[in-house]
């Protein structure tokens, strides 16, 4: 049962240009939303965060958009810098508990 | 300071075989967690310890994995009899307090031939 959907497996951008990172949950308790950076042979580190009670959160370059009615996220990277280059893990819990959700992953890749 | 380690960094073991795969978590972190990221999937969760707490074992896919952690602190991952389905990288997390941000350790990469 997959409640966090990251459809995009890959994205591949221009350095300097703006990446788009999307994520769709199904679970409507899901009220608080978080996206991990993982390099290979790294764990997930923690990059940005969102409850539901905000439409954008932000953070440098990087921005978090939740739109609740459709039940999807975007995270913005802007500009989008080479060592940006990783896989993006959405991920979402109820109720801030313990029980996380992650998608599968997309892996951006930033061209110089 | 120093963050989550794993240990070992890879596992090669033969079908059948027990494995331990252990975490040591941020000192003073009272949560503590396990993934499992099987390819081309998400991070799956396993199991939970909050502090002195009875652990929430929900996540393990079957009785042949179990986990303890001792004294609060370390903790160590067992899967019994291992298939080639375990194969995985086995992630370690914790944070400070039950909801906050998690800081994950590298990982072990488990093969199972």
């Amino acid at each position: 049962d997959q409640q966090v959907k990251q459809n995009s497996p890959s994205l591949s951008v221009q350095e300097g240009r703006i990446s788009i990172l999307n994520c769709d949950y199904t679970n409507s308790m899901f009220d608080y939303f978080l996206w991990y950076k993982k390099y290979p042979a790294e764990g997930p580190t923690f990059l940005i965060s969102i409850s539901s009670i905000k439409d954008k959160n932000e953070d440098g370059r990087f921005t978090v958009f939740l739109n609740k009615s459709a039940k999807h996220l975007s995270l913005h990277i802007v500009p989008s810098q080479p060592g940006d280059s990783a896989v993006y893990f959405c991920a979402a819990s109820a109720f801030r508990n313990n029980d996380m959700r992650f998608g599968a992953g997309t892996r951006l890749t930033v061209k110089p | 300071g120093a963050g989550v380690s794993q240990s070992p960094s890879n596992k090669v073991t033969e079908k059948g075989k027990d494995v331990e795969l252990r975490c040591d978590p941020i000192s003073g972190h009272t949560a503590l967690y396990w993934y499992r990221q099987s390819l081309g999937q998400g991070l799956e969760f396993l199991i939970y310890f909050q502090g002195n707490s009875a652990p929430d074992k929900s996540g393990l896919p079957s009785d042949r994995f179990s986990a303890e952690r001792t004294g609060g602190s370390v903790s160590t991952l067992t899967i019994q009899r291992t298939q080639q389905e375990d194969s995985a990288v086995y992630l370690c997390a914790s944070s400070l307090a039950a909801a906050d941000t998690q800081y994950f350790g590298p990982g072990t990469r488990l093969t199972v031939l």
